[in-house]
Formats: C-alpha cells, sequence, structure tokens
C-alpha cells in the first residue's frame, strides 16, 4: 500500500462547472501523477509534479490545471467542466526519480460531466 | 516518442487454459518495460517489471514476462488461468521521468 487517497472517489457535475480533484499521498515522494483512463486509451498522462510547485504538462493537458503547494497534495482543477472530461482520473507517485522506479496508484475518480 | 501496442483489445479464454498476452513498443533506447493488472473498480496494481538481465522475469499471482529486445516486445504469460485473474491488463514503458501506456488487454475467464 503506497499512503495514496483519492477524493472524491465519485462526481457529478454539470458543463461548465469549475471541478477540482485530489491527490493525497502519505509517503513524502517528490514525483506525482495525474492520468485519465478512456476505454481504448489506456491511461494517458494530463500532468505530473516533480516537487513542490513544480508541475509540468502531459499529453492531453488541454483544459487541466494543477497545483502542488505540499508535497503530500497534488491537485487537478478542471475550470470549466466539459463533457468529454467524464472519465476517470488516477493518481500516480513515483517513488524515485529514476527511470527504473514504478509507479503506484490511487483507486481513481469517476467523474461525469452532464 | 515512445509508444506501446498491445494488439489484443479482449482476450477470452477458459479456466486453466494458458494464456498469452501481447505487448510490443517502440525505442531505440534502453526502456524499463512493466505491467500492471486493474481489477474492476480498482486502480494498477504491477504484476511485474523487466529493469535488466535474464529476459524471464516472474511476477505475482504466477505471471511471467519475456523480453525480446530484438523484436521489441514484452509478452505476458499463465500457464494456467483462474477465474480472478479476470481483470484488464496494461504494458508500460519507463522512459525519463514518464511512462507511456499500452490500450489495454481485458483478460475474461470463462468457467
Amino acid at each position: 500500500d503506497a499512503g495514496i487517497t483519492q477524493s472524491p472517489r465519485h462526481k457529478v457535475t454539470e458543463t461548465g462547472t469549475p471541478v477540482t480533484l485530489r491527490c493525497h499521498q502519505t509517503e513524502n515522494h517528490r514525483y506525482m501523477y495525474w492520468y485519465r483512463q478512456d476505454p481504448g486509451h489506456g491511461l494517458r498522462l494530463i500532468h505530473y509534479s516533480y516537487g513542490v510547485k513544480d508541475t509540468d504538462k502531459g499529453e492531453v493537458s488541454d483544459g487541466y490545471s494543477v497545483s502542488r503547494s505540499k508535497t503530500e497534495d497534488f491537485l487537478l482543477t478542471l475550470e470549466s467542466a466539459t463533457s468529454s472530461q467524464t472519465s476517470v482520473y488516477f493518481c500516480a507517485i513515483r517513488e524515485g526519480i529514476s527511470s527504473y522506479n514504478e509507479q503506484f496508484f490511487g483507486p481513481g475518480t469517476r467523474l461525469t460531466v452532464l | 516518442a515512445q509508444s506501446v501496442t498491445q494488439l489484443d483489445s479482449q482476450v477470452p479464454v477458459f479456466e486453466e487454459a494458458p494464456v498469452e498476452l501481447r505487448c510490443n513498443y517502440s525505442s531505440s533506447v534502453s526502456v524499463y518495460l512493466f505491467w500492471y493488472v486493474q481489477y474492476p473498480n480498482q486502480g494498477l496494481q504491477l504484476l511485474l517489471k523487466y529493469l535488466s538481465g535474464s529476459t524471464l522475469v516472474k511476477g505475482i499471482n504466477g505471471f511471467e514476462a519475456e523480453f525480446n529486445k530484438s523484436q521489441t516486445s514484452f509478452h505476458l504469460r499463465k500457464p494456467s488461468v483462474h477465474i480472478s485473474d479476470t481483470a484488464e491488463y496494461f504494458c508500460a514503458v519507463s522512459y525519463g521521468q514518464n511512462f507511456v501506456f499500452g490500450p489495454g488487454t481485458r483478460l475474461s475467464v470463462l468457467p
């Protein structure tokens, strides 16, 4: 158990509303990631963080922003949710900075945008 | 850019039969390879990983995978599957700070 929690676990919202998803870790790892999972696409990287206030974009970052003000928390914000952002969102952490370190995943947040 | 291909989106197999889930990656440099499993309504769990050394890697739950550099493949195998192996399986490549995941293969084990 890598000590990763995500909140909320489920959310239904309406188009145009802002949404923030939270990822919390208890292990003090430097790297944190946000992915979305959609059928036929596997997991696609939205944003990642390599330290407090240090973030970078992934392959599907449009419409999303992130913040990391503390090591343990990584927030994903949809400024104005759209139906195309209906998905399952996973947070992951990485124990080290080397390419051979695996990622550990949270339980996911199922977001539905009506 | 790195990419990972999993040719089979769905694999049905009878209980106690062997199974192979295929994974190919594109890379001209050394990479690290991983297989993850996702049970319904859960996050991903690491099954096994290849970092270096022996090309045959053993993981949890009786799974193993073989790294083939010349064919850029990392196929996952199990000699005898159980109903509880029903899940989605993802192959992933690690390079630099990030991972690239394949689209997944849904394994359905039939009684």
